[in-house]
């Protein structure tokens, strides 16, 4: 069965301590892996799209990486802004995208 | 254009009625995917359409859901019966199908409707 499985449940860092997300996943066919951003009562943000193992993407203080089996998303001096849950997802054959658990991530100034 | 729209952005009511939201996606979006989302929970998918053609519906949905798009523009996603277990938000997003670059199938979220049945 396709699953994506994200780690941690949640993440509490200070300012400025940087740290990374992980989602792994078993799919039978892979057509992109996405990262989005979701604030509390608002639909996800789209952050990232990868598409083949040793990809790597930046924006501002993210930095989204992709092996065969799991992707990274690494955060460097995070901001309280930064607080938000962090949503994996990958596209299967079809078009059909499947979401993990997702990483809520507290910073603290 | 201002993204995607869905309405109500709440509904209460009690079990056993019917409900029904509405999503209007990107204009230019030809395909349209419902999502239900539970507390704590990633987005759950529940189906998604190609213009007005529903390509898939998760087996999870039972035969109280069943969602629309006539005309390839907007779509409804209707829940008979309601179910305390049906609380949750409900998400529609949209995409557009194309062939590469860095917006490829990205997929667009509307704000969520959010359902409590009590």
């Amino acid at each position: 069965e396709d699953q994506v499985t994200q780690s941690p449940e949640a993440l509490r860092l200070q300012e400025g301590e940087s740290s990374s997300l992980n989602c792994s996943y078993t799919v039978s066919g892979l057509r992109g892996l996405f990262w989005y951003r979701q604030d509390p009562g608002k639909g996800p943000e789209f952050l990232f799209t990868l598409y083949s193992a040793g990809e790597e993407k930046e924006k501002e203080r993210l930095k989204a990486t992709l092996t065969k089996k799991e992707s990274f998303l690494h955060i460097t001096a995070p901001k309280p802004e930064d607080s938000a849950t962090y949503l994996c997802a990958v596209r299967l054959g079809g078009f059909k995208t499947i979401f993990g658990a997702g990483t809520r991530l507290f910073v603290k100034a | 254009d201002t993204g995607v729209s869905q309405d109500p952005r709440h509904k209460i009511t009690k079990r056993g009625q019917n409900v029904t939201f509405r999503c209007d996606p990107i204009s230019e979006h030809n395909r349209l995917y419902w999502y239900r989302q539970t507390l704590g929970q990633g987005p759950e998918f529940l189906t998604y359409f190609q213009n007005e053609a529903q390509l898939e519906k998760s087996r999870l949905l039972s035969d109280r859901f069943s969602a629309e798009r006539p005309k390839g523009s907007f779509s409804t996603l209707e829940i008979q019966r309601t179910e305390q277990g049906d609380s949750a938000m409900y998400l529609c997003a949209s995409s557009l199908l194309r062939g590469g670059g860095a917006g490829a199938n990205v997929l667009t979220f509307g704000a969520g409707s959010r359902l409590t049945v009590l």
